[in-house]
């Protein structure tokens, strides 16, 4: 059974942090790997990873995917009170591109 | 570009009661999963269609839980009856199909259902 596991569960950090957020996978027929951020509504899109070792970059948001220890960590610099959310990582198996998620990991950004 | 549609957004019934959730996805996606997002827990597929064919059902309670997507474009979720442990987000997303007849892993999330049962 494919599996996602993300840590940490949840983080509590002063705005101005830098956060780093983890995602592990033990999946068969791997294609990509996506991070999503949940608010109050619906999952939005981040960045999609496919090749070990290529940052992908928006803003002060970056990721990247280690295919060979089978994880991907997703940064946030300077972190804002709008930041807050639920980030989810998702992995993309099989020719019908099944998505499988992590639990999630709530970020709490204080003033 | 408009987004994923889906309606209602809110929905309370009672156990043992019926309940049904549309979703109509991003024009000219082809294929529309359906997930079901319990509290604390990343989303689940229960279901996804290609087209107005199914993909794969694969994780979806077939006694209590249907869905169909007749012509290709919107679909419709559907819970009979319901129990408490169905309450949750449905969460419904399209992709784009790619020339050579696969989707993109890109997905596009409509806003959700939630749905409550007492």
């Amino acid at each position: 059974e494919d599996k996602v596991v993300q840590s940490p569960l949840s983080l509590v950090v002063h705005e101005g942090d830098t956060v780093t957020l983890n995602c592990s996978y033990e999946v068969t027929n791997f294609r990509s790997l996506l991070w999503y951020k949940q608010e109050k509504k619906a999952p939005t899109f981040l960045f999609m990873l496919t090749s070990s070792g290529i940052e992908k970059k928006s803003g002060r948001l970056s990721s990247i995917l280690d295919k060979k220890e089978l994880f991907s960590i997703l940064n946030i610099t300077a972190t804002q009170t709008g930041d807050s959310a639920v980030y989810l990582c998702a992995v993309s198996t099989g020719t019908a591109s099944k998505l499988t998620f992590g639990t999630g990991t709530r970020l709490q950004v204080t003033l | 570009e408009a987004g994923v549609a889906q309606s209602p957004r809110y929905k309370i019934i009672e156990k043992r009661q019926s309940v049904a959730f549309w979703c109509n996805p991003i024009s000219g996606h082809a294929t529309l999963y359906w997930y079901q997002q319990i509290l604390g827990q990343g989303p689940k597929l229960l279901i996804q269609f290609q087209n107005n064919g199914v993909v794969d059902d694969s994780q979806l309670p077939k006694d209590r839980f249907s869905a169909e997507r007749l012509k290709g474009v919107d679909s419709t979720l559907k819970i009979q009856p319901a129990k408490l442990e169905d309450s949750a987000v449905y969460l419904c997303a399209s992709s784009r199909r790619l020339a050579g007849g696969t989707s993109t892993d890109t997905q596009y999330f409509g806003p959700g259902t939630r749905l409550t049962v007492l």
